[in-house]
Parts: structure tokens; sequence; C-alpha cells
């Protein structure tokens, strides 16, 4: 079936350490996303990526950083410089840019806990 | 099937004008969001609302949630240019889980 995989589902790190979180989608889309959920907020954007081999900044760039290397992957790295890195995290993509009525369409999360 | 139901699908208002948005869900909810989206990037969250509350203020957004109906209304007050995006409803039953966005709907604000 399509769809869009985050794994783990639940990760454990120490401080200082980077953490890489994997997100894979096989639904052919072209664009993709990474947001930031914290407890009682909404969802805010870290990082998107509108084609392979390009990504933009989102409103929350600092501390993280991705790649898009191939069409249906988009890891988001948590480095040691960001400064509260616990949260939820979950992955999106979208066939195209989104630039109409469209829904993007999420991955199941990472729960990424930094001990 | 989608949780979150925006209607209607597409409106055009004056600038100036009042928007008002609903949003219909299916299943018991812990939050419901709204967001906007603007063109070619991600989802902006606008506003939270819990199930045991009725209404919210933001600025110039006001949201009411009525879980009797299972239904949810974002207010846009005095319009801008600047407001025309795609207005989503998201809800969760649990927090981080089955985090499910309705189909939008897509507001032109006219000058």
């Amino acid at each position: 079936d399509g769809g869009i995989t985050q794994s783990p589902k639940y990760l454990f790190r120490k401080e200082g350490q980077n953490v890489t979180l994997s997100c894979e989608q096989n639904l052919n889309h072209d664009a993709m996303y990474w947001y930031r959920q914290d407890p009682g907020q909404g969802l805010r954007l870290i990082y998107y990526s509108q084609i392979v081999n390009d990504f933009q900044k989102g409103d929350i760039a600092e501390g993280y950083s991705v790649s898009r290397e191939k069409k249906e992957s988009f890891p988001l790295t948590v480095t040691s410089a960001q400064k509260n890195p616990t949260a939820f995290y979950l992955c999106a993509s979208s066939p195209r840019p989104l630039i109409a009525l469209e829904s993007q369409f999420f991955g199941p999360g990472t729960r990424l806990t930094v001990l | 099937s989608q949780q979150g139901e925006e209607d209607p699908q597409a409106l055009s208002i004056q600038e100036g004008e009042n928007a008002t948005m609903n949003c219909s869900y299916k299943t018991s909810i812990n939050n419901l969001q709204w967001y906007r989206q603007n063109s070619g990037r991600g989802l902006v969250h606008l506003i939270l609302i819990r199930s045991n509350e009725r209404e919210k203020h933001s600025g110039r957004l006001r949201v009411t949630l009525d879980t009797s109906k299972k239904s949810s209304s974002l207010l846009i007050t005095a319009s801008r240019a600047a407001d025309t995006a795609s207005y989503f409803c998201a809800t969760d039953d649990n927090y981080g889980q089955n985090f499910v966005f309705g189909p939008g709907t897509r507001l032109s604000v006219l000058p």
C-alpha cells in the first residue's frame, strides 16, 4: 500500500548527540515536509522540499538539517544545537508543491525524547 | 475517510468583510486545530481549541467548537488580501495520533 513511513516510532537519545529521523514515501510525491509538534501546540514547519536536491527552511529550522537525495526520502537530523529537541515529529508529503486545495499526507510520527 | 471536512470548499470575499469557514468531524476528538496554507509552503498553525472549550480568540480570528454537533467554525474578521490562502482544520483523538486534516477551504480576499 502507498503511504508514508517514519521510523522509529519512539526514539531516546542523550543530550548532545545528533539523531536522524527517517521519512520515506512511496506515493511518488514531489514535495515533502517536516513538522514539529509540542504539547498543546500546533504543528510548526521545520523544513520543506519541493523537489529532489532542493529544500527550504521553515519557521523553526535552527538546530535541524535535512537532505533530499532521493524523491522518496527526506531524513531529518536533529543536531546538538537544537536547544529543546524533545517533541513529536511529523513528516508529510504532497503530490506537488502546495498551490491549490490539496491535503498533505502525514506519516505516523516519531516521538523523540532527549534525556 | 477523512475526519475533518471543511465547508465551503472555496470562498471569495471583498477586503474588509468577514469570512466564516466551517469544519465537521466524525469521531471524538482531543483537540481541533485550524491551519493556513499559503502557496508553495507547508501549513501554518493558527489556533488550537480543546474539546472542553467552546470558543477561542486570537487577533482577528475567532474559533468555535460544538462537540455535540461535531463541528467547528473559523471566523476571520476585517479580512485583508494577505489572508488569501487555504484553511484547514485538523483533529486528533490522542495526543499526536491519528492527526487528520480535512480537504480545506480556499479563501480569496479581493482588494
